[in-house]
Protein backbone atom coordinates (compact mmCIF):
# COMPACT_ATOMS: atom_id res chain seq x y z
CA UNK A 1 0.00 0.00 0.00
CA UNK A 2 1.29 3.47 -0.92
CA UNK A 3 1.90 5.38 2.47
CA UNK A 4 2.56 9.13 2.92
CA UNK A 5 3.21 9.86 6.51
CA UNK A 6 3.41 13.69 7.75
CA UNK A 7 5.32 14.86 10.91
CA UNK A 8 2.42 15.65 12.96
CA UNK A 9 -1.09 15.62 12.96
CA UNK A 10 -1.67 18.77 15.39
CA UNK A 11 1.08 21.20 15.86
CA UNK A 12 0.87 24.94 17.65
CA UNK A 13 3.25 27.24 17.06
CA UNK A 14 3.27 31.06 17.43
CA UNK A 15 3.34 34.24 15.76
CA UNK A 16 6.70 34.80 13.62
CA UNK A 17 8.18 31.24 14.40
CA UNK A 18 9.23 29.48 11.50
CA UNK A 19 7.40 26.29 11.18
CA UNK A 20 8.94 23.05 9.10
CA UNK A 21 6.03 20.34 7.89
CA UNK A 22 7.92 17.14 6.84
CA UNK A 23 5.85 14.46 4.16
CA UNK A 24 7.36 11.20 3.31
CA UNK A 25 6.34 8.64 0.87
CA UNK A 26 7.40 5.27 0.56
CA UNK A 27 6.25 4.40 -2.81
CA UNK A 28 8.75 5.99 -5.54
CA UNK A 29 6.54 8.69 -6.25
CA UNK A 30 8.27 11.39 -8.51
CA UNK A 31 5.28 13.79 -7.65
CA UNK A 32 4.71 15.62 -4.73
CA UNK A 33 2.42 18.23 -3.80
CA UNK A 34 1.31 20.63 -0.33
CA UNK A 35 -2.37 21.83 0.01
CA UNK A 36 -4.14 23.51 2.00
CA UNK A 37 -7.83 23.53 3.33
CA UNK A 38 -9.99 25.70 4.67
CA UNK A 39 -13.90 25.39 5.32
CA UNK A 40 -15.60 26.66 2.02
CA UNK A 41 -12.69 26.78 -0.07
CA UNK A 42 -11.55 22.88 -0.86
CA UNK A 43 -8.25 22.14 -1.16
CA UNK A 44 -5.90 24.97 -2.49
CA UNK A 45 -2.46 23.98 -4.22
CA UNK A 46 0.61 25.92 -2.19
CA UNK A 47 3.38 24.27 -4.09
CA UNK A 48 4.26 21.52 -6.11
CA UNK A 49 7.39 19.22 -7.31
CA UNK A 50 7.97 17.13 -9.91
CA UNK A 51 11.71 16.23 -9.09
CA UNK A 52 14.21 16.04 -6.60
CA UNK A 53 15.34 19.92 -6.06
CA UNK A 54 12.78 20.67 -8.41
CA UNK A 55 9.89 23.02 -7.18
CA UNK A 56 6.80 25.08 -8.79
CA UNK A 57 4.95 27.61 -7.23
CA UNK A 58 1.04 26.15 -7.13
CA UNK A 59 -2.26 28.79 -6.86
CA UNK A 60 -1.09 30.39 -3.33
CA UNK A 61 2.44 30.04 -2.63
CA UNK A 62 2.82 33.32 -0.89
CA UNK A 63 4.20 33.06 2.42
CA UNK A 64 5.63 29.38 1.85
CA UNK A 65 8.70 27.99 0.84
CA UNK A 66 9.19 24.13 0.02
CA UNK A 67 12.28 22.29 -0.05
CA UNK A 68 13.18 18.62 -1.85
CA UNK A 69 16.40 16.99 -1.55
CA UNK A 70 15.39 13.30 -1.34
CA UNK A 71 12.92 11.76 -3.70
CA UNK A 72 10.59 10.99 -0.67
CA UNK A 73 10.91 13.83 1.33
CA UNK A 74 8.89 16.98 0.47
CA UNK A 75 8.98 19.78 3.05
CA UNK A 76 6.69 22.82 3.74
CA UNK A 77 8.37 25.56 5.10
CA UNK A 78 6.56 28.94 6.84
CA UNK A 79 9.42 31.34 7.03
CA UNK A 80 7.45 33.70 9.87
CA UNK A 81 3.98 32.05 10.61
CA UNK A 82 1.42 34.15 10.89
CA UNK A 83 -2.46 33.51 11.84
CA UNK A 84 -4.10 33.64 8.86
CA UNK A 85 -1.55 30.29 8.05
CA UNK A 86 -3.86 28.49 10.43
CA UNK A 87 -5.49 25.59 8.49
CA UNK A 88 -5.26 21.87 7.59
CA UNK A 89 -1.88 20.81 5.36
CA UNK A 90 -1.97 17.94 3.53
CA UNK A 91 0.53 16.01 1.75
CA UNK A 92 0.25 13.91 -1.79
CA UNK A 93 2.44 11.71 -3.66
CA UNK A 94 1.52 10.85 -7.27
CA UNK A 95 3.06 9.00 -10.30
CA UNK A 96 3.88 11.07 -13.55
CA UNK A 97 1.54 9.31 -15.87
CA UNK A 98 -1.66 9.45 -17.03
CA UNK A 99 -2.87 7.15 -14.19
CA UNK A 100 -1.89 10.52 -11.96
CA UNK A 101 -4.35 9.77 -9.20
CA UNK A 102 -2.91 11.60 -5.52
CA UNK A 103 -2.04 9.56 -2.33
CA UNK A 104 -2.87 11.85 0.30
CA UNK A 105 -1.30 12.23 3.77
CA UNK A 106 -3.51 12.28 7.47
CA UNK A 107 -3.17 16.10 7.54
CA UNK A 108 -1.18 18.23 9.93
CA UNK A 109 -3.59 20.75 11.80
CA UNK A 110 -1.70 24.04 12.37
CA UNK A 111 -3.16 26.41 14.18
CA UNK A 112 -0.93 30.08 14.60
CA UNK A 113 -1.48 31.84 17.84
CA UNK B 1 -9.53 28.34 -16.51
CA UNK B 2 -10.25 25.05 -15.23
CA UNK B 3 -12.61 25.44 -12.26
CA UNK B 4 -14.79 22.58 -10.23
CA UNK B 5 -18.39 23.64 -8.10
CA UNK B 6 -19.82 21.25 -5.71
CA UNK B 7 -22.45 23.41 -5.49
CA UNK B 8 -23.77 21.37 -1.90
CA UNK B 9 -22.26 22.51 0.92
CA UNK B 10 -23.82 19.89 3.14
CA UNK B 11 -26.13 16.87 2.71
CA UNK B 12 -28.39 15.08 5.63
CA UNK B 13 -29.60 11.91 5.11
CA UNK B 14 -30.99 8.80 6.71
CA UNK B 15 -29.34 5.56 6.38
CA UNK B 16 -30.75 3.62 3.63
CA UNK B 17 -31.66 6.66 1.28
CA UNK B 18 -30.04 7.19 -2.02
CA UNK B 19 -27.98 10.41 -2.20
CA UNK B 20 -26.84 12.21 -5.17
CA UNK B 21 -23.69 14.47 -4.86
CA UNK B 22 -23.35 16.86 -7.71
CA UNK B 23 -20.45 18.12 -9.50
CA UNK B 24 -19.93 20.49 -12.32
CA UNK B 25 -16.45 21.59 -14.19
CA UNK B 26 -15.27 24.16 -16.62
CA UNK B 27 -12.26 23.30 -18.93
CA UNK B 28 -11.10 24.67 -22.07
CA UNK B 29 -9.49 21.44 -22.98
CA UNK B 30 -10.86 18.30 -24.89
CA UNK B 31 -8.73 15.95 -22.81
CA UNK B 32 -8.93 16.03 -19.35
CA UNK B 33 -9.86 13.44 -16.38
CA UNK B 34 -12.23 13.98 -13.73
CA UNK B 35 -11.63 12.89 -10.25
CA UNK B 36 -13.79 11.61 -6.88
CA UNK B 37 -11.68 11.76 -3.18
CA UNK B 38 -13.76 11.06 0.20
CA UNK B 39 -12.24 12.04 3.24
CA UNK B 40 -13.31 10.51 6.34
CA UNK B 41 -13.37 12.11 9.53
CA UNK B 42 -9.47 10.96 10.02
CA UNK B 43 -8.67 13.31 7.17
CA UNK B 44 -6.84 11.54 4.58
CA UNK B 45 -7.96 11.86 1.19
CA UNK B 46 -8.91 8.28 -0.44
CA UNK B 47 -9.30 8.27 -4.29
CA UNK B 48 -12.63 6.70 -5.47
CA UNK B 49 -12.50 7.03 -9.32
CA UNK B 50 -10.89 8.75 -12.28
CA UNK B 51 -12.36 9.22 -15.81
CA UNK B 52 -11.10 10.16 -18.52
CA UNK B 53 -12.83 13.02 -21.04
CA UNK B 54 -13.16 10.60 -24.21
CA UNK B 55 -14.91 7.98 -21.97
CA UNK B 56 -18.70 8.95 -21.03
CA UNK B 57 -19.69 5.52 -20.09
CA UNK B 58 -21.45 5.38 -16.29
CA UNK B 59 -19.43 3.67 -13.67
CA UNK B 60 -20.98 1.33 -11.19
CA UNK B 61 -18.56 0.14 -7.97
CA UNK B 62 -20.80 -1.38 -5.17
CA UNK B 63 -23.18 1.00 -3.77
CA UNK B 64 -21.41 3.85 -6.06
CA UNK B 65 -21.84 5.19 -9.44
CA UNK B 66 -21.17 7.95 -11.61
CA UNK B 67 -22.62 9.43 -13.99
CA UNK B 68 -20.70 11.63 -16.26
CA UNK B 69 -22.23 14.03 -18.98
CA UNK B 70 -19.65 16.33 -21.05
CA UNK B 71 -23.12 18.11 -22.36
CA UNK B 72 -23.90 19.72 -18.98
CA UNK B 73 -19.94 19.22 -17.76
CA UNK B 74 -21.15 17.20 -14.58
CA UNK B 75 -20.25 14.65 -13.30
CA UNK B 76 -22.09 13.33 -10.13
CA UNK B 77 -21.91 10.65 -7.68
CA UNK B 78 -24.37 8.66 -6.52
CA UNK B 79 -24.56 6.66 -3.39
CA UNK B 80 -26.74 4.11 -2.94
CA UNK B 81 -28.40 2.95 0.34
CA UNK B 82 -25.96 5.40 1.97
CA UNK B 83 -24.91 4.03 5.20
CA UNK B 84 -22.98 5.51 8.29
CA UNK B 85 -19.90 4.83 6.72
CA UNK B 86 -20.44 7.14 4.13
CA UNK B 87 -20.50 10.22 6.35
CA UNK B 88 -17.48 12.23 5.14
CA UNK B 89 -16.48 15.30 2.74
CA UNK B 90 -16.49 14.32 -0.68
CA UNK B 91 -14.25 16.03 -3.44
CA UNK B 92 -14.26 16.47 -6.52
CA UNK B 93 -11.54 17.13 -8.63
CA UNK B 94 -10.29 17.91 -12.22
CA UNK B 95 -7.04 17.72 -14.43
CA UNK B 96 -6.28 19.08 -17.65
CA UNK B 97 -3.89 17.56 -20.28
CA UNK B 98 -1.67 20.42 -20.67
CA UNK B 99 -0.60 19.45 -16.91
CA UNK B 100 -2.47 16.79 -15.84
CA UNK B 101 -0.70 15.84 -12.70
CA UNK B 102 -2.32 18.95 -11.48
CA UNK B 103 -5.20 18.72 -10.02
CA UNK B 104 -7.90 21.34 -9.11
CA UNK B 105 -10.28 20.60 -6.30
CA UNK B 106 -13.60 21.65 -6.07
CA UNK B 107 -14.51 23.40 -2.30
CA UNK B 108 -16.05 19.63 -1.26
CA UNK B 109 -19.53 18.53 0.09
CA UNK B 110 -20.05 17.32 3.49
CA UNK B 111 -22.17 14.21 3.65
CA UNK B 112 -24.02 12.88 7.30
CA UNK B 113 -25.46 9.80 7.06
CA UNK B 114 -27.91 10.00 10.72
CA UNK B 115 -28.69 6.06 11.74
Amino acid sequence: DVKVTQSSRYLVKRTGEKVFLECVQDMDHENMFWYRQDPGLGLRLIYFSYDVKMKEKGDIPEGYSVSREKKERFSLILESASTNQTSMYLCASSYPTSRNEQFFGPGTRLTVL
Amino acid sequence: AQKVTQAQTEISVVEKEDVTLDCVYETRDTTYYLFWYKQPPSGELVFLIRRNSFDEQNEISGRYSWNFQKSTSSFNFTITASQVVDSAVYFCALSEAVDFQKLVFGTGTRLLVSP
